[in-house]
């Protein structure tokens, strides 16, 4: 079963607003992750914050993660009609603790021009 | 470099036979990983390979599919007596112990499976 609960499940904004996907999940992690999925095509990973961080940049991107409320968070500043996507969470273990990642079930993003 | 390469692209068969799906890692990735993702939905961790440790079997969801991982490279998820409901898009990925000890894990295009 997923682990995370993605909010919204879909987002339609106008390009040049912020866009800000929430994440849920419900055991002990020691990281958070972040992938993008174009039209069905294979992930590409976004952004890595570790359970010890509280906050990660990287160009546009902004994420938050609160483990006493098993949450986290991405923002996408300043939109593009190119980000249009769908996002999902997926919760990690060390690497030598097990592999798996839980994703959640996707925020589908739509950056109107 | 190369990333993680699947094949097929697309695979449509009938419903009871058995399908091969295929996985080549990253050179030097010594972690490889099968989920699957149904239409609309997040993606189902199925099985993981360590090096040559037992693999994580876990979320294989019925004894008709099984995986094996060849080499310590390339991957082969085979599932038996295919049903409906196994129709889904499979993916693979690799990810390597230089990753600082967390899992980063790169993504191959997906096989789409359509069961009739």
């Amino acid at each position: 079963s997923q682990q995370g609960e993605e909010d919204p499940q879909a987002l339609s904004i106008q390009e040049g607003e912020n866009a800000t996907m929430n994440c849920s999940y419900k055991t002990s992690i020691n990281n958070l992750q972040w992938y993008r999925q174009n039209s069905g095509r294979g992930l590409v990973h976004l952004i890595l914050i570790r359970s010890n961080e509280r906050e990660k940049h990287s160009g546009r991107l902004r994420v938050t993660l609160d483990t006493s409320k098993k949450s986290s968070s991405l923002l996408i500043t300043a939109s593009r009609a190119a980000d249009t996507a769908s996002y999902f969470c997926a919760t990690g273990l060390f690497y030598n603790q097990g592999g798996k990642l839980i994703f959640g079930q996707g925020t589908e993003l739509s950056v109107k021009p | 470099g190369a990333g993680v390469s699947q094949s097929p692209s697309n695979k449509v068969t009938e419903k009871g036979k058995d399908v091969e799906l295929r996985c080549d890692p990253i050179s030097g990735h010594t972690a490889l990983y099968w989920y699957r993702q149904s239409l609309g939905q997040g993606l189902e961790f199925l099985i993981y390979f360590q090096g040559n440790s037992a693999p994580d079997k876990s979320g294989l969801p019925s004894d008709r599919f099984s995986a094996e991982r060849t080499g310590g490279s390339v991957s082969t998820l085979t599932i038996q007596r295919t049903q409906q409901e196994d129709s889904a898009v499979y993916f693979c990925a690799s990810s390597s112990p230089t990753s600082g000890g967390y899992n980063e894990q790169f993504f191959g295009p997906g096989t789409r499976l359509t069961v009739l």
